[in-house]
């Protein structure tokens, strides 16, 4: 089955404890993205890669991190998460097909810090 | 800046109406343009797109939307409404074209509830 898997789907940790996300997808696509999603505000991107060792800020980059050293997994780095990124995390992918495609989205990762 | 605005936070209708959920986009060139729902404690399902051609797009489980390039709108419509259709809708926009970038911008999201 084509799917995009987030882990773990839910997370709780304190300020300042590093953590990572993962991603991972089946569907061997060159485009990976993370985005976040809060109350009133839709979802914003906060990186986006778009082939191995190719990645970009998005609109919310800051604190995060992201690497793309294999083309299916794209992790989500917190090198010192604070509470104002406790939000709901969605992985998402997408083919490069010259039209754009439409994406796949994991399940989410609820984040809270405390 | 592109930029992509959903004016209702939530339209309710009942089951058997017509619903439209409003969406209203700004970018600088020709815009590729997505909607999206979200069913609880899911990600997000692509419902339909519009890059170019026909004005009236077919979707998923009976949606359309109607792109109006005067208006700059991409409003979705469903002929008769399904209880199972409430969500959260999302409407999101690509500049084109971007080859060196893959930013889209989605849109604060309407939640539709559909009343038996």
């Amino acid at each position: 089955e084509a799917q995009v898997t987030q882990n773990p789907r839910y997370l709780i940790t304190v300020t300042g404890k590093k953590l990572t996300v993962t991603c991972s997808q089946n569907m061997n696509h060159e485009y990976m993205s993370w985005y976040r999603q809060d109350p009133g505000l839709g979802l914003r991107q906060i990186y986006y890669s778009m082939n191995v060792e190719v990645t970009d800020k998005g609109d919310v980059p800051e604190g995060y991190k992201v690497s793309r050293k294999e083309k299916r997994n794209f992790p989500l780095i917190l090198e010192s998460p604070s509470p104002n990124q406790t939000s709901l995390y969605f992985c998402a992918s997408h083919a490069e097909t010259g039209e754009y495609s439409p994406l796949h989205f994991g399940n989410g990762t609820r984040l809270t810090v405390t | 800046a592109q930029s992509v605005a959903q004016p209702e936070d939530q339209v309710n209708v009942a089951e058997g109406n017509p619903l439209t959920v409003k969406c209203t986009y700004s970018v600088s060139g020709n815009p590729y343009l997505f909607w999206y729902v979200q069913y609880p404690n899911r990600g997000l399902q692509f419902l339909l797109k519009y890059i170019t051609g026909d004005n009236l797009v077919k979707g998923s489980y009976g949606f359309e939307a109607e792109f109006n390039k005067s208006q700059t709108s991409f409003h979705l419509k469903k002929p008769s409404a399904l209880v199972s259709d409430s969500a959260l809708y999302f409407c999101a926009v690509r500049d084109f074209p971007s080859y060196n970038t893959d930013k889209l911008i989605f849109g604060t999201g309407t939640r539709l509830q559909v009343f038996p």
